[in-house]
């Protein structure tokens, strides 16, 4: 079983608003990752977690907040947000990130924010 | 900078022909290479990887190349089927010796398989 769920599939949100997105594993996954996709652009690091920890900050603007509250599971924080923060958010995990050991990523269905 | 680049931005195959897609990366540091299928609205889909010690890797119709010399990678798909019409992304870590790298992917390749 190689799934990643993300919730909701779908969010819209005003500039004022606090909303989280959710991301969860079963695979045993030690590394999680979050990733912002613009259309037509490849996906970008925005956060990785490795066993609970917060490991890398791409400079990411603060209105993001992760937060791992356990080793299946990832939040993803909004918080006053704005237009161009529109994207396609993705989730992944991978077994861990360890040299020598295998590091693919396995990623979710991604949530799509609209923000207005 | 760009450090994954996929200079096609295109590619149409025939059906039963193989599919070459190409990958060049400039970052040294990158010692793990993947590719990635993903269809419009969904999360990219892992197919195959290798690692920068071997130089192929095969898994059914998907064979990888890594040519560390010319920092350049490719996949093949063959034979190719009307089901991977998709983009596809290759994507680059490096290992920090003690965790999780991010990727860093190329902006992709859309292949177009005709019937």
């Amino acid at each position: 079983d190689t799934e990643v769920t993300q919730t909701p599939k779908h969010l819209v949100m005003g500039m004022t608003n606090k909303k989280s997105l959710k991301c969860e594993q079963h695979m045993g996954h030690r590394a999680m990752y979050w990733y912002k996709q613009k259309a037509k652009k490849p996906p970008e690091l925005m956060f990785v977690y490795s066993y609970e920890k917060l490991s890398i900050n791409e400079s990411v603007p603060s209105r993001f907040s992760p937060e791992c509250p356990n080793s299946s599971l990832l939040n993803l924080h909004l918080h006053a947000l704005q237009p161009e923060d529109s994207a396609l958010y993705l989730c992944a995990s991978s077994l861990t990130g360890l040299a020598g050991v295998v590091r693919e990523q396995y990623f979710g269905p991604g949530t799509r924010l609209t923000v207005t | 900078d760009q450090q994954v680049k996929q200079n096609s931005p295109s590619l149409s195959v025939q059906e039963g022909r193989i599919s070459i897609l190409n990958c060049d990366y400039t970052n040294s540091m990158f010692d793990y290479f993947l590719w990635y299928k993903k269809y419009p609205a969904e999360g990219p889909t892992f197919l195959i990887s290798i690692s920068s010690i071997k130089d192929k890797n095969e898994d059914g119709r998907f064979t990888v190349f890594l040519n560390k010399s010319a920092k350049h990678l490719s996949l093949h798909i063959v034979p190719s089927q009307p089901g991977d019409s998709a983009v596809y992304f290759c994507a680059a870590s490096g290992s920090s010796g003690g965790g999780a790298d991010g990727l860093t992917f190329g902006k992709g390749t859309h292949l177009i398989i005709q019937p």
